[in-house]
């Protein structure tokens, strides 16, 4: 079974900061994907990073990075210079075998002016 | 825009009546997920369809069924409907059923009243 756990319910943060969202992970399968979706107010479930398990090398997808680390089963979200239009919630997400997605309970970001 | 379409987008019916939810995947991807998101249960994985076939099974109530058609569009069927089943109704899309992101629809929002 596959399981995703996000401990902050909120977090705040001020525009152009950067803020981390934590994730962890539990998997057996050695082969795995790790996601972060983020969902705004409208509702809409925007896809914005993957890690694959045998990934080398921390993905970056523009002002978003995913700082993963294997031995702590960790997939840590990183906005750099946050935006008001990143406000929303954010989801980690982890998949393998069938592809199945396995959600956390996510993180609402407020980013204020 | 994901490229998954979804329709209704919103839909608002009585105890006891039948839905159907509809979802295009994006063009040339076979594999269609779908999803159920309340605020109670978070989001979880409904069940998956890949080139018409089933392929895994989650969360689904007996009284909820789906299918993926030839031309590879899903649809998702909801009856005896309860207060409970008030929730986004999500469809997401992969190329294959491998380790792939999922684009998602912008949802179905069902209330039951």
């Amino acid at each position: 079974a596959q399981k995703i756990t996000q401990t902050q319910p909120g977090m705040f943060v001020q525009e152009k900061e950067a803020v981390t969202l934590d994730c962890t992970y539990d998997t057996s399968d050695p082969s795995y994907g790790l996601f972060w979706y983020k969902q705004p107010s409208s509702g809409e479930m925007i896809f914005l990073i993957y890690q694959g398990s045998y990934d080398q090398q921390n993905a970056t997808e523009g002002r978003y990075s995913l700082n993963f680390q294997k031995a702590r089963k960790s997939a840590n979200l990183v906005i750099s210079a946050s935006q008001l239009g990143d406000s929303a919630m954010y989801f980690c997400a982890i998949t393998s075998g069938y592809s199945t997605l396995t959600f956390g309970k996510g993180t609402m970001l407020l980013v204020s002016p | 825009d994901s490229g998954v379409t979804q329709t209704p987008k919103h839909l608002i019916t009585a105890t006891g009546q039948r839905v159907t939810l509809r979802c295009s995947p994006r063009s040339g991807d076979l594999s269609v997920y779908w999803y159920q998101q309340s605020l109670d249960q978070g989001l979880q994985f409904l069940i998956q369809y890949y080139n018409g076939e089933e392929r895994a099974k989650g969360n689904i109530l007996e009284r909820f069924s789906a299918q993926q058609f030839p031309d590879l569009h899903s649809e998702l069927n909801l009856s005896s409907l309860e207060l409970g089943d008030s929730a986004l109704y999500f469809c997401a899309s992969t190329p294959t059923g491998g380790i792939h992101e999922q684009y998602f629809g912008p949802g179905t929002r069902l209330t039951v009243t």
